[in-house]
């Protein structure tokens, strides 16, 4: 079985500046996928970035970037130019295929200071 | 474009009770997943409905249901509700090879 692990329980940042959250898994496929979700206090899970197992570029969404190391298992975000909007819980999933099953992390609360 | 949309939005039930959440998909989306969350925790996989079947099931007891009707929506069941089922519900939907969108999720406290 998969597993997740979030070692931050909580992390803050200076507002502008940059901020790293960690997530390590464990599985024995080598095909999969791996996500960050944010959690605002309005309860809704909002899918920050993707990243496809198979490729080994990095993805980047604006502000947002992942450092993928499959052969570790790692997957951390970084989070630049940090805003206060970005206060929120993150976890990491992962999944064997996109629309399967996400497996999450316990999740890490993230506060944003001005 | 309405995004998935789940109701109520809060519930409080006694134990022994029997609770029924609902979820309707994102537009276009024909594929449904519940998640339950409890308090300080990462969401956990229930089960997951596709053609009105489930196609997939977590580690949760029989006391938990569910059901796809034709035009994608879902429900989601709990039988002889215990205090340890207090929790977010959450629904997920997607299409095909995409990920999935969460919906707001349900609060469900059990007294």
């Amino acid at each position: 079985a998969q597993t997740v692990t979030q070692s931050q329980p909580e992390m803050s940042v200076q507002e502008a500046e940059t901020v790293t959250l960690s997530c390590t898994y464990d599985t024995s496929e080598s095909d999969y996928y791996l996500f960050w979700y944010k959690q605002p206090p309005s309860r809704q899970m909002i899918l920050v970035i993707r990243q496809e197992a198979y490729k080994q570029q990095n993805a980047t969404e604006n502000r947002f970037s992942v450092n993928f190391q499959k052969a570790a298992k790692s997957f951390s975000l970084k989070i630049s130019d940090s805003q206060l909007g970005d206060a929120a819980m993150y976890f990491c999933a992962f999944d064997m295929e996109y629309g399967n099953k996400l497996v999450f992390g316990a999740g890490t609360i993230l506060r944003v200071k001005s | 474009d309405a995004g998935v949309t789940q109701s109520p939005t809060h519930l409080i039930k006694t134990r022994g009770q029997q609770v029924t959440l609902r979820c309707s998909p994102k537009s276009g989306h024909d594929t449904v997943s519940w998640y339950q969350q409890a308090l300080g925790q990462g969401p956990q996989f229930i089960f997951q409905y596709y053609e009105e079947e489930e196609r997939q099931r977590g580690n949760f007891p029989d006391r938990f249901s569910g059901h796809q009707f034709p035009n994608y929506s879902s429900e989601l069941n709990v039988n002889a509700l215990l205090l340890g089922d207090s929790a977010l519900y959450l629904c997920a939907s997607n299409a095909g090879n995409q990920p999935q969108h969460f919906g707001d999720g349900t609060r469900l406290s059990i007294l």
